[in-house]
């Protein structure tokens, strides 16, 4: 069964501080795909990025940086320089290709509250 | 191009009373999922549609719970005879196709009295 663990409950950073959010999955399948999301206080779930398993390659978008590495069945997000705007509650899903057909599961989520 | 809509945004009932929450996806969006998030949880999946197919049904989704996606387009969720555990985040997604990112929608917030 696919399980998605964001073991970070809550974070707490002073604004311009580099934070990491932690993502670690389980899947039996061989291509699966992986999401963030940030959800902020307004609720809307906002998409972040997505990555297949057969793409390792990290990724940076401004200040977001992912790093995906498969040894270690994980998807970890960097944000540098955080801003008071990021705070919000981050989200890590994964969706299975043969097994679950698309639909996706989420960890429970890190808080992030980063203070002026 | 607009993003995924959904109707109401907050709804109050009472225990025992029916109620119907509305999706409307991205327009061309072949899939359409719901989403159940509760307080300090991710969202868990209820089901979801191949255009007005509904293909897969979680065992989250009790006998009182149905859903329908009558033409393709826009999708309903009824709950009947709520209870108090039903007070949750209801939230759309929709997509292209399989495997395509799933944008949601802003979510119906339903309190059971």
């Amino acid at each position: 069964a696919q399980k998605v663990t964001q073991a970070q409950t809550e974070i707490s950073v002073v604004e311009k501080e580099d934070v990491t959010l932690d993502c670690v999955y389980e899947t039996r399948d061989t291509t699966y795909y992986l999401f963030w999301y940030k959800q902020p206080p307004s609720g809307e779930l906002v998409f972040l990025i997505r990555r297949n398993s057969f793409d390792e390659q990290n990724e940076i978008s401004g200040r977001y940086s992912w790093n995906f590495q498969k040894s270690t069945s994980s998807f970890n997000f960097t944000i540098t320089a955080s801003q008071v705007v990021d705070s919000a509650v981050y989200f890590c899903a994964l969706s299975e290709e043969d097994t679950n057909a698309g639909k996706s599961t989420f960890g429970d989520g890190t808080t992030l509250t980063v203070k002026p | 191009d607009t993003g995924v809509s959904q109707d109401p945004r907050h709804k109050i009932t009472k225990r025992g009373q029916n109620v119907t929450f509305r999706c409307d996806p991205i327009s061309e969006h072949n899939r359409l999922y719901w989403y159940r998030q509760t307080l300090g949880q991710g969202p868990e999946f209820l089901t979801y549609f191949q255009n007005e197919a509904q293909l897969e049904k979680s065992r989250l989704l009790s006998d009182r719970f149905s859903a329908e996606r009558p033409k393709g387009s826009f999708s309903t969720l009824e709950i009947q005879r709520t209870e108090q555990g039903d007070s949750a985040m209801y939230l759309c997604a929709s997509s292209l196709s399989d495997w395509e990112t799933q944008y949601f929608g802003p979510g119906t917030r339903l309190l059971v009295l």
